[in-house]
C-alpha cells in the first residue's frame, strides 16, 4: 500500500503567519491527493481535492500544490478557525491511505 | 443538504460485534460509495472499507477483511458497518463518509464512539 509521510508532525504559528504543510508518497499518486481539516471532536472536512482544487467553502487563502510524489498545502496568513490537524489521503491506488497528520496550533 | 447521520455510542465486551448504521439524506444512497473510516483516541485516520451501494460490492482493509461486513438497505438510504470479534484495539471513533468512486470523500457522518470495555 502506499506510504503518506507528513512533515512536519506540528507547527506552531501566530495568527497572520504562513504555514506550508508537506505530503510525501511512496509512490507515484498522479494527482489524486486531498487535504482534509480535522478539529477537535469533529469529522474530517474535505478541503482540497485533485492536488489543488478547492472544495466550496475553502477559502483562497488555502492552497495545495503538487503531483506525483510530493505536494504542498499552504495557508498564506492563518486564521484562528485554521488551527486544526491536516491530513492528506491518496485515492490513485486502493487501500486509500491517509497521512498521519500535522497539526497546526498556535503559538 | 446532504447529511449522514450515524448511530449512537456502543459499548461491547472483547469478543462481541458492532453494528453501526449510517443514514443518508439529501441524496440517494446508490448514488456514492461509501467508505468507513476509524480513528483511535489521539490517534489519525485509519480506512476500513467501502461499499458500492448500488451493487452491494465491498473492498475491505486486509487488516479488516476476515471480520468486517458492510451491508445497505437502499429503502431506507441507510449503511452498515458490521465488525466482529472486538478486542480492546478497536476502541475508536467510527466514521462513514460517501466517495465517488476513485474519489476523495467529500461528506462525513457525525462519528460513532465504540468502546470494547470488560
Amino acid at each position: 500500500e502506499i506510504v503518506l509521510t507528513q512533515s512536519p508532525g506540528s507547527l506552531s504559528l501566530s495568527p497572520g503567519e504562513r504555514a506550508t504543510l508537506s505530503c510525501r508518497a511512496s509512490q507515484s499518486v498522479s494527482r489524486y491527493l486531498a487535504w482534509y481539516q480535522q478539529k477537535p471532536g469533529q469529522a474530517p472536512r474535505l478541503l482540497i481535492y485533485g492536488a489543488s482544487s478547492r472544495t466550496t467553502g475553502t477559502p483562497d487563502r488555502l492552497s495545495g500544490s503538487g503531483s506525483g510524489t510530493d505536494f504542498t498545502l499552504t495557508i498564506t496568513s492563518v486564521e484562528p478557525g485554521d488551527f486544526a490537524v491536516y491530513y492528506c489521503q491518496q485515492y490513485a491506488i486502493s487501500p486509500p491511505t491517509f497521512g498521519q497528520g500535522t497539526k497546526v496550533d498556535i503559538k | 443538504q446532504v447529511q449522514l447521520v450515524q448511530s449512537g455510542a456502543e459499548v461491547k465486551k472483547p469478543g462481541a460485534s458492532v453494528n453501526v448504521s449510517c443514514k443518508a439524506s439529501g441524496y440517494n444512497l446508490i448514488a456514492y460509495y461509501i467508505h468507513w473510516v476509524r480513528q483511535a483516541p489521539g490517534q489519525g485516520l485509519e480506512w476500513i472499507g467501502w461499499m458500492n451501494p448500488n451493487t452491494g460490492t465491498t473492498n475491505y482493509a486486509q487488516n479488516f477483511q476476515d471480520r468486517v461486513a458492510m451491508t445497505r438497505d437502499p429503502t431506507i438510504n441507510t449503511a452498515h458497518l458490521e465488525l466482529s470479534s472486538l478486542t480492546f484495539r478497536d476502541s475508536a471513533l467510527y466514521f462513514c463518509a460517501r466517495a465517488n468512486w476513485r474519489g476523495p470523500a467529500d461528506a462525513w457522518g457525525q462519528g460513532t464512539q465504540l468502546t470494547v470495555s470488560s
